[in-house]
């Protein structure tokens, strides 16, 4: 079966610009976290989603970030007014319940702020 | 605050031995502790997990030790080989926390020929 997939892989984008990641988990898997890395850096948790419902939104940067989930599947990673520092790879995983359980991560999006 | 820090940001061996790669954590309240492998360009590979109820668990040529009176975790890799070469995270969840990860540094292992 597919594994967790993300798009676009690679993001370009200007200062001040909105961008928005997806994420497509492992099907039936009904948690999904969003983390953020650095360069050279450990992950750094974002959101979690159990559902469609995002229990835990603690770790989002600021409030130009934000998430959703829909159909309990999909979800999308929104940046409004994107910064330099936002510059990082977003990485998205799943995991068949939360709590507890392994976390299968996809290939992450690069994202760039110019 | 509570983190999870890795002692060796690098580790170099020689294919055929054995690697050690340790990690410290801060929360003595975490029941769940999983180490990922990644390569460069890649998002995290599962390697292997441990409960906080047990002190050992293998794996197909890894081991996982867990440590919880020091707070000490361990990944050791048997007859490393070149494509063990990546760089290994720890991480660990709080019962309580929906099961989200709190990550290490990192330690980058390299496999000498």
């Amino acid at each position: 079966g597919a594994g967790v997939s993300q798009s676009p892989s690679n993001k370009v984008t200007e200062k001040g610009k909105d961008v928005e990641l997806r994420c497509d988990p492992i099907s039936g898997h009904t948690a999904l976290y969003w983390y953020r890395q650095s360069l050279g850096q450990g992950l750094e948790f974002l959101i979690y989603f159990q559902g469609n419902s995002a229990p835990d939104k603690s770790g989002l940067p600021s409030d130009r970030f934000s998430a959703e989930r829909t159909g309990g599947s999909v979800s999308t990673l929104t940046i409004q007014r994107t910064q330099q520092e936002d510059s990082a790879v977003y990485l998205c995983a799943s995991s068949v319940t939360l709590a507890s359980d392994k976390q299968y991560f996809g290939p992450g999006t690069r994202l760039t702020v110019l | 605050g509570e983190s999870v820090g890795l002692h060796l940001p690098t580790l170099s061996v020689q294919e055929g031995d054995n690697s050690i790669i340790n990690c410290a954590y801060s929360n003595s309240a975490s029941d769940y502790f999983i180490w990922y492998k990644q390569e460069s360009g890649k998002g995290p590979q599962f390697i292997i997990d441990i409960r906080s109820n047990m002190d050992k668990r293998q794996g197909q040529r890894v081991t996982v030790l867990l440590n919880k009176t020091v707070k000490h975790l361990s990944l050791q890799i048997a007859a490393t080989q070149p494509g063990d070469s990546a760089v290994y995270f720890c991480a660990e969840a709080h019962p309580n926390q929906g099961g989200k990860l709190i990550f290490g540094q990192g330690t980058e292992l390299s496999v000498k020929p």
